[in-house]
Protein backbone atom coordinates (compact mmCIF):
# COMPACT_ATOMS: atom_id res chain seq x y z
CA UNK A 1 0.00 0.00 0.00
CA UNK A 2 1.75 3.54 -1.07
CA UNK A 3 1.98 5.82 1.94
CA UNK A 4 3.06 9.26 2.18
CA UNK A 5 3.15 11.04 5.68
CA UNK A 6 4.34 14.69 5.79
CA UNK A 7 5.95 16.68 8.91
CA UNK A 8 7.57 19.38 9.57
CA UNK A 9 4.58 21.94 9.53
CA UNK A 10 4.23 24.82 12.23
CA UNK A 11 3.97 27.92 13.23
CA UNK A 12 6.88 30.38 12.14
CA UNK A 13 7.24 34.61 12.31
CA UNK A 14 7.59 36.18 8.92
CA UNK A 15 11.10 35.94 7.77
CA UNK A 16 11.54 32.41 8.75
CA UNK A 17 12.48 29.18 7.90
CA UNK A 18 11.03 25.67 7.76
CA UNK A 19 11.88 21.58 6.83
CA UNK A 20 8.84 19.79 5.65
CA UNK A 21 9.06 15.97 5.48
CA UNK A 22 7.49 13.39 3.29
CA UNK A 23 8.43 9.93 4.49
CA UNK A 24 6.67 7.07 2.01
CA UNK A 25 6.61 3.84 1.57
CA UNK A 26 4.63 0.98 -0.45
CA UNK A 27 6.58 1.61 -3.52
CA UNK A 28 9.97 2.26 -5.32
CA UNK A 29 10.65 5.60 -4.39
CA UNK A 30 13.04 6.13 -7.36
CA UNK A 31 10.72 5.51 -10.30
CA UNK A 32 7.96 8.54 -9.07
CA UNK A 33 8.63 12.27 -9.36
CA UNK A 34 7.79 14.13 -6.48
CA UNK A 35 5.43 16.82 -5.90
CA UNK A 36 4.42 19.60 -3.38
CA UNK A 37 0.94 21.32 -3.51
CA UNK A 38 -0.44 23.49 -1.02
CA UNK A 39 -4.04 25.10 -0.11
CA UNK A 40 -4.73 28.18 1.90
CA UNK A 41 -7.31 28.59 4.53
CA UNK A 42 -10.89 28.51 2.76
CA UNK A 43 -8.75 28.69 -1.01
CA UNK A 44 -8.41 26.19 -3.29
CA UNK A 45 -4.92 23.97 -4.97
CA UNK A 46 -1.85 25.12 -5.76
CA UNK A 47 1.01 23.61 -7.18
CA UNK A 48 4.18 24.73 -5.57
CA UNK A 49 7.36 22.07 -6.68
CA UNK A 50 8.08 18.81 -8.16
CA UNK A 51 11.38 16.90 -8.48
CA UNK A 52 12.02 14.41 -10.83
CA UNK A 53 12.35 10.56 -9.93
CA UNK A 54 16.01 10.98 -9.87
CA UNK A 55 16.34 13.95 -8.40
CA UNK A 56 17.61 15.87 -11.15
CA UNK A 57 15.12 17.84 -12.65
CA UNK A 58 13.08 20.05 -10.13
CA UNK A 59 10.70 23.20 -10.99
CA UNK A 60 8.97 25.53 -8.80
CA UNK A 61 6.01 27.82 -8.86
CA UNK A 62 6.72 31.54 -9.23
CA UNK A 63 5.05 32.50 -5.75
CA UNK A 64 7.95 30.65 -4.14
CA UNK A 65 11.08 30.68 -6.68
CA UNK A 66 14.12 31.37 -4.92
CA UNK A 67 12.71 30.52 -1.64
CA UNK A 68 12.21 27.27 -1.14
CA UNK A 69 14.01 24.32 -2.51
CA UNK A 70 12.70 20.61 -3.04
CA UNK A 71 15.09 17.76 -2.22
CA UNK A 72 14.64 13.79 -1.93
CA UNK A 73 16.70 11.52 0.07
CA UNK A 74 16.08 8.01 -1.72
CA UNK A 75 18.34 6.25 0.92
CA UNK A 76 15.62 7.28 3.19
CA UNK A 77 13.02 6.74 0.70
CA UNK A 78 12.02 10.92 2.25
CA UNK A 79 10.66 13.72 0.23
CA UNK A 80 11.56 17.55 1.19
CA UNK A 81 10.58 21.02 1.04
CA UNK A 82 13.31 23.65 2.87
CA UNK A 83 11.08 27.08 2.83
CA UNK A 84 12.79 29.90 3.66
CA UNK A 85 12.02 33.54 4.05
CA UNK A 86 8.72 32.89 4.65
CA UNK A 87 5.59 35.31 4.00
CA UNK A 88 1.94 35.18 5.78
CA UNK A 89 0.61 34.12 2.19
CA UNK A 90 2.58 30.89 2.74
CA UNK A 91 -0.09 29.67 5.52
CA UNK A 92 -1.28 26.55 4.12
CA UNK A 93 -1.92 22.89 4.38
CA UNK A 94 0.64 21.23 2.32
CA UNK A 95 -0.02 18.31 0.48
CA UNK A 96 3.16 16.35 -0.79
CA UNK A 97 1.56 13.87 -3.87
CA UNK A 98 3.41 11.12 -5.98
CA UNK A 99 3.53 11.83 -9.39
CA UNK A 100 2.28 9.16 -11.92
CA UNK A 101 5.68 8.83 -14.01
CA UNK A 102 9.73 9.60 -13.10
CA UNK A 103 9.22 12.54 -15.32
CA UNK A 104 8.48 15.82 -13.56
CA UNK A 105 6.33 17.18 -16.02
CA UNK A 106 2.91 16.61 -17.55
CA UNK A 107 1.98 13.57 -15.33
CA UNK A 108 -1.03 13.16 -12.77
CA UNK A 109 -0.77 13.51 -8.84
CA UNK A 110 -1.67 9.50 -7.88
CA UNK A 111 -1.32 9.49 -4.20
CA UNK A 112 -1.43 12.05 -0.93
CA UNK A 113 -0.66 12.53 2.42
CA UNK A 114 -2.55 13.95 4.83
CA UNK A 115 -1.16 17.30 4.88
CA UNK A 116 0.86 19.35 7.29
CA UNK A 117 0.04 22.78 8.53
CA UNK A 118 2.30 25.62 7.94
CA UNK A 119 1.44 28.84 9.70
CA UNK A 120 3.04 31.97 9.45
CA UNK A 121 2.22 34.97 11.51
CA UNK A 122 4.13 37.14 13.92
CA UNK B 1 -2.97 31.77 -9.95
CA UNK B 2 -5.25 29.46 -11.14
CA UNK B 3 -5.08 29.64 -15.06
CA UNK B 4 -7.51 26.80 -15.31
CA UNK B 5 -11.25 27.95 -15.00
CA UNK B 6 -14.11 26.20 -13.29
CA UNK B 7 -17.37 27.41 -12.01
CA UNK B 8 -17.61 27.99 -8.47
CA UNK B 9 -20.37 25.69 -7.41
CA UNK B 10 -22.97 23.12 -9.20
CA UNK B 11 -25.71 21.42 -8.17
CA UNK B 12 -27.75 18.65 -8.47
CA UNK B 13 -30.44 16.28 -6.88
CA UNK B 14 -29.75 12.14 -5.93
CA UNK B 15 -29.57 10.18 -9.12
CA UNK B 16 -29.21 13.64 -11.69
CA UNK B 17 -26.16 13.98 -13.52
CA UNK B 18 -23.90 17.06 -13.20
CA UNK B 19 -21.40 18.24 -15.38
CA UNK B 20 -17.71 20.46 -14.28
CA UNK B 21 -15.69 23.10 -17.14
CA UNK B 22 -12.37 23.39 -17.29
CA UNK B 23 -11.47 26.06 -19.22
CA UNK B 24 -8.05 26.61 -20.36
CA UNK B 25 -5.82 28.00 -23.01
CA UNK B 26 -2.94 27.13 -25.64
CA UNK B 27 -0.26 26.66 -23.39
CA UNK B 28 -2.28 24.07 -21.44
CA UNK B 29 -5.11 22.23 -22.57
CA UNK B 30 -5.03 23.57 -26.22
CA UNK B 31 -1.40 22.12 -26.09
CA UNK B 32 -2.18 18.38 -25.86
CA UNK B 33 -1.40 18.04 -22.10
CA UNK B 34 -3.30 15.92 -20.22
CA UNK B 35 -6.22 16.73 -18.22
CA UNK B 36 -6.55 14.99 -14.60
CA UNK B 37 -9.45 15.77 -12.08
CA UNK B 38 -9.01 15.45 -8.04
CA UNK B 39 -12.11 15.03 -5.14
CA UNK B 40 -11.51 16.55 -2.40
CA UNK B 41 -13.83 16.02 0.66
CA UNK B 42 -14.43 18.01 3.63
CA UNK B 43 -11.37 17.94 5.40
CA UNK B 44 -9.57 15.47 3.81
CA UNK B 45 -6.84 15.38 1.30
CA UNK B 46 -7.67 14.97 -2.45
CA UNK B 47 -8.10 11.86 -4.29
CA UNK B 48 -7.22 11.46 -7.78
CA UNK B 49 -10.47 10.66 -9.38
CA UNK B 50 -9.82 10.88 -13.53
CA UNK B 51 -6.25 11.14 -15.08
CA UNK B 52 -5.42 11.07 -18.65
CA UNK B 53 -8.74 13.05 -19.56
CA UNK B 54 -10.60 10.19 -18.99
CA UNK B 55 -9.46 7.08 -17.56
CA UNK B 56 -10.70 6.21 -14.00
CA UNK B 57 -7.92 4.78 -11.39
CA UNK B 58 -8.82 1.65 -9.47
CA UNK B 59 -11.77 1.63 -7.66
CA UNK B 60 -13.78 5.13 -8.94
CA UNK B 61 -17.25 4.34 -10.17
CA UNK B 62 -17.79 4.53 -13.29
CA UNK B 63 -20.46 7.07 -12.78
CA UNK B 64 -17.51 9.29 -12.94
CA UNK B 65 -16.25 10.09 -16.54
CA UNK B 66 -14.00 12.93 -18.17
CA UNK B 67 -14.17 14.33 -21.81
CA UNK B 68 -11.23 16.72 -23.21
CA UNK B 69 -11.69 19.15 -26.63
CA UNK B 70 -9.91 21.99 -27.80
CA UNK B 71 -8.81 24.03 -25.02
CA UNK B 72 -11.65 22.66 -22.32
CA UNK B 73 -12.25 19.50 -20.54
CA UNK B 74 -15.50 18.45 -18.62
CA UNK B 75 -15.89 16.13 -15.80
CA UNK B 76 -19.59 14.21 -15.71
CA UNK B 77 -21.30 12.71 -12.42
CA UNK B 78 -23.95 10.82 -13.24
CA UNK B 79 -26.34 9.16 -10.70
CA UNK B 80 -25.36 11.89 -8.30
CA UNK B 81 -24.59 10.69 -4.69
CA UNK B 82 -25.12 12.67 -1.09
CA UNK B 83 -21.71 11.27 -0.39
CA UNK B 84 -20.05 12.85 -3.42
CA UNK B 85 -20.75 16.32 -1.81
CA UNK B 86 -16.65 17.34 -2.55
CA UNK B 87 -14.74 20.29 -4.00
CA UNK B 88 -13.67 18.62 -7.37
CA UNK B 89 -10.29 20.12 -8.99
CA UNK B 90 -8.71 19.75 -12.67
CA UNK B 91 -5.30 19.94 -13.32
CA UNK B 92 -2.70 20.19 -16.53
CA UNK B 93 0.44 21.20 -17.15
CA UNK B 94 1.56 24.28 -18.59
CA UNK B 95 4.12 24.79 -21.19
CA UNK B 96 4.63 28.62 -20.12
CA UNK B 97 4.90 27.84 -16.63
CA UNK B 98 6.76 25.15 -17.11
CA UNK B 99 4.46 23.49 -13.90
CA UNK B 100 1.75 22.18 -13.00
CA UNK B 101 -1.62 24.22 -12.80
CA UNK B 102 -5.03 23.36 -11.13
CA UNK B 103 -7.83 24.49 -11.55
CA UNK B 104 -10.51 26.93 -9.67
CA UNK B 105 -12.09 24.61 -8.21
CA UNK B 106 -16.10 23.42 -8.08
CA UNK B 107 -18.56 22.67 -5.08
CA UNK B 108 -20.62 20.36 -5.87
CA UNK B 109 -23.66 20.10 -4.40
CA UNK B 110 -26.62 17.61 -3.37
CA UNK B 111 -29.61 19.13 -2.94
Amino acid sequence: EVQLLESGGGLVQPGGSLRLSCAVSGFTFSKYAMTWVRQAPGKGLEWVSTIGGRGDATYYADSVKGRFTISRDISENTLYLQMNSLRAEDTAIYYCARAGTVLAIATEFDSWGQGTVVSVSS
Amino acid sequence: QSVLTQPPSVSGAPGQRVTISCTGSNSNIGAGYDVHWYQQLPGTAPKLLIYDNNKRPSGVPDRFSGSKSGTSASLAITGLQTEEEADYYCQAYDSSLSGFVFGTGTTVTVL
